[in-house]
């Protein structure tokens, strides 16, 4: 069975720093590319970034809204994904779910979804 | 960026009814869309992908049309575990969009 149990969630001061972990089992997780979307609260889903395996390069793409704020990584030997959020504003406080991505041809979709951690940023 | 515009924002059916949910795309995604629903504190699941295929164990009264700019996502008879949030999501140079999402509620 696959499972995505997202830590490292909480409250943080504006400006401060904060790094998410993904822990995944019941699949090969070195051979999927990951996602982080978030959800602030009463609001819609917004894609967050993306981190391709590493038989496609381990690249990643992100959001214009986090682009060079955040981090996404990978640590196949632990199977944990990684989102480094700094710089962090109001604004971020969400709901961050990690996700197991599918991509054939050029489709991709998120397959599965951790339950996700509450990221509130406040002072 | 493409933008993802859903309607109706909320939809108000009884049990036993057909819905039907529109997912309007800014320009061609091709058949590169997915549908997820999300219930009151849970996370999003995984309905339709490449806009007309179910997932696995999604039952069959749930089906996905489409292609290019125009999707539907439709519920051929409404069960009361179906009432929830819908939203569809592409992917187009490497940047996913989700729409807004349809809020689908007990008449």
């Amino acid at each position: 069975e696959v499972q995505l149990v997202e830590s490292g969630g909480g409250l943080v001061q504006p400006g401060r720093s904060l790094r998410l972990s993904c822990t995944a089992s019941g699949f090969t997780f070195g051979d999927y590319a990951m996602s982080w979307v978030r959800q602030a609260p009463g609001k819609g889903l917004e894609w967050v970034c993306f981190i391709r395996s590493k038989a496609y390069g381990g690249t990643t793409e992100y959001a214009a809204s986090v682009k060079g704020s955040f981090t996404i990584s990978r640590d196949d030997s632990k199977s944990i994904a990684y989102l480094q959020m700094n710089s962090l504003k109001t604004e971020d406080t969400a709901v961050y779910y990690c996700t197991r991505d599918y991509c054939r041809g050029g489709n991709c979709h998120h397959a599965y979804w951790g339950q996700g951690t509450l990221v509130t940023v406040s002072s | 960026e493409i933008v993802l515009t859903q309607s109706p924002a909320t939809l108000s059916l009884s049990p036993g009814e057909r819905a039907t949910l529109s997912c309007r795309a800014s320009q061609s995604v091709s058949s590169n869309l997915a549908w997820y629903q999300q219930k009151p504190g849970q996370a999003p699941r995984l309905l339709i992908y490449d806009a007309s295929n179910r997932a696995t164990g999604i039952p069959a009264r749930f089906s996905g049309s489409g292609s290019g700019t125009d999707f539907t996502l439709t519920i051929s008879s409404l069960e009361p575990e179906d009432f929830a949030v819908y939203y569809c999501q592409q992917r187009s140079n490497w940047l996913y969009t989700f729409g807004q999402g349809t809020k689908l509620e007990i008449k």
